[in-house]
């Protein structure tokens, strides 16, 4: 069965400081496919990246950065010098191939970014 | 309109009421779903519908039941609901029938259910 492990349920940072959101995934799957998405206070969520299991690459977009180690089954997000717009709820998700595409959200880590 | 949009965004009802949730994707995709984010769980899958046709059900109680008329458009009518069935409710949606992994999913704002 797959699971989801966003251990930290709630951060706070002061406006400039980097963050580390920590996502920890199980899966018996070799092939699959982990997200990250937000949750502003409109409610949506909004997709932020997709990583499959086989890159290992890191990515950097902007001020975004992801760490995927598979040896530690980790899919870590750092925000550097975080925005007082980066305070949302932010989800990881793990997704593998079923007879329907079947994702598995984490519990979601509240960021809030203090002024 | 652009995204995926749901209507109504608030509702408040009795335990006895009917009333139905909408949603609509200008997307052009052609797989839907209906979640169930409730506070401090994780989203719970209610339902996935492939070029309108409905794939899973995920052991939801028989007092939500979805409607997919065509691709674009996702139904949750409600029916006799209980206190704990308060949440939002998410529909998304993803380009590629529903069995695509690697798919991203597009959310539509919710709707924020209270059962009174």
């Amino acid at each position: 069965a797959q699971k989801v492990t966003q251990a930290q349920t709630e951060i706070s940072v002061v406006e400039k400081e980097d963050v580390t959101l920590d996502c920890v995934y199980e899966t018996r799957d070799t092939t699959y496919y982990l997200f990250w998405y937000k949750q502003p206070p409109s409610g949506e969520l909004v997709f932020l990246i997709r990583r499959n299991s086989f890159d290992e690459q890191n990515e950097i977009s902007g001020r975004y950065s992801w760490n995927f180690q598979k040896s530690t089954s980790s899919f870590n997000f750092t925000i550097t010098a975080s925005q007082v717009v980066d305070s949302a709820v932010y989800f990881c998700a793990l997704s593998e191939d079923g007879g329907y595409q079947k994702v598995t959200f984490g519990i979601g880590t509240k960021l809030q970014v203090i002024p | 309109e652009t995204g995926v949009t749901q209507t109504p965004r608030h509702l408040v009802m009795g335990m006895t009421n009917k009333k139905s949730l909408k949603c609509e994707q200008h997307l052009g995709h052609n797989a839907m779903y209906w979640y169930k984010q409730s506070a401090k769980k994780p989203l719970e899958l209610m339902f996935v519908y492939s070029l309108e046709e409905r794939v899973e059900n995920n052991s939801v109680p028989s007092r939500f039941s979805p409607e997919c008329p065509n691709s674009s458009h996702l139904f949750l009518h409600l029916h006799t609901l209980q206190p704990e069935d308060s949440a939002l409710y998410l529909c998304a949606s993803s380009p590629n029938r529903a069995g695509r992994a690697r798919d991203e999913q597009f959310f539509g704002p919710g709707t924020r259910l209270t059962v009174l």
